[in-house]
């Protein structure tokens, strides 16, 4: 049973616009949250992060936003470049007592085009 | 310059045959971690370590073995039992008892069955 979700396996925007990336989550022990970009052939590369005690966290042109009672958090890229196009992971975890084990959602891929 | 190296980038395995993949950081973290990942899907977890000489099994350990004789070092070996080895294999290291510090990865090995 997946604990995180993403349910749209793509996403593609214009270059200037913004870019929502959707995740839910099923485990109310879940208290900390990642994004994830990743490129082909790569390694992903840790985006930006939001604690449950916040209800959003913005970092540039991103901006996590976590909605509790919905179990629901979104990654807004805005204004969206091409050099964004890549796969975005949705990671949760919970803080205490998880030995830092994250659990990932399928992914993403975001389309900017020029 | 601090990160985690993997190794081989490819690699082949026949039928029949024991792999093993490699992993080094020298960003001085305690834990590390193996994932797998397939097409279309996340990132799903081997093993992880948080100590030397310490290792716990992920969500999906069957086929697989691990060691951890040294803080930078936790290569993954493939075994003959794993039915369907093929796949993208990340390595990934962070430091321990701090769930809000990201996980850090490396570039990944390819494994193909010839």
């Amino acid at each position: 049973d997946q604990q995180v979700k993403q349910n749209s396996p793509s996403l593609s925007v214009q270059e200037g616009r913004i870019s929502i990336l959707n995740c839910d989550y099923t485990n109310s022990m879940f208290d900390y949250f990642l994004w994830y970009k990743k490129y082909p052939a790569e390694g992903p590369t840790f985006l930006i992060s939001i604690s449950s005690i916040k209800d959003k966290n913005e970092d540039g042109r991103f901006t996590v936003f976590l909605n509790k009672s919905a179990k629901h958090l979104s990654l807004h890229i805005v204004p969206s470049q091409p050099g964004d196009s890549a796969v975005y992971f949705c990671a949760a975890t919970e803080l205490v007592g998880a030995n830092s084990k994250l659990t990932f959602g399928k992914g993403i891929t975001l389309s900017v085009r020029p | 310059d601090g990160g985690i190296t993997q190794s081989p980038k490819y690699l082949f395995r026949k039928e029949g045959q024991n792999v093993t993949l490699s992993c080094e950081q020298n960003l001085n973290h305690d834990a590390m971690y193996w994932y797998r990942q397939d097409p279309g899907q996340g990132l799903r977890l081997i093993y992880y370590s948080q100590i030397v000489n310490d290792f716990q099994k992920g969500d999906i350990a069957e086929g697989y073995s691990v060691s951890r004789e040294k803080k930078e070092s936790f290569p993954l070996t493939v075994t003959s039992a794993q039915k369907n080895p093929t796949a993208f294999y990340l390595c990934a290291s962070s430091i321990l008892g701090m769930g809000n510090q990201p996980q850090h990865f490396g570039d990944g090995t390819r494994l193909s069955i010839l």
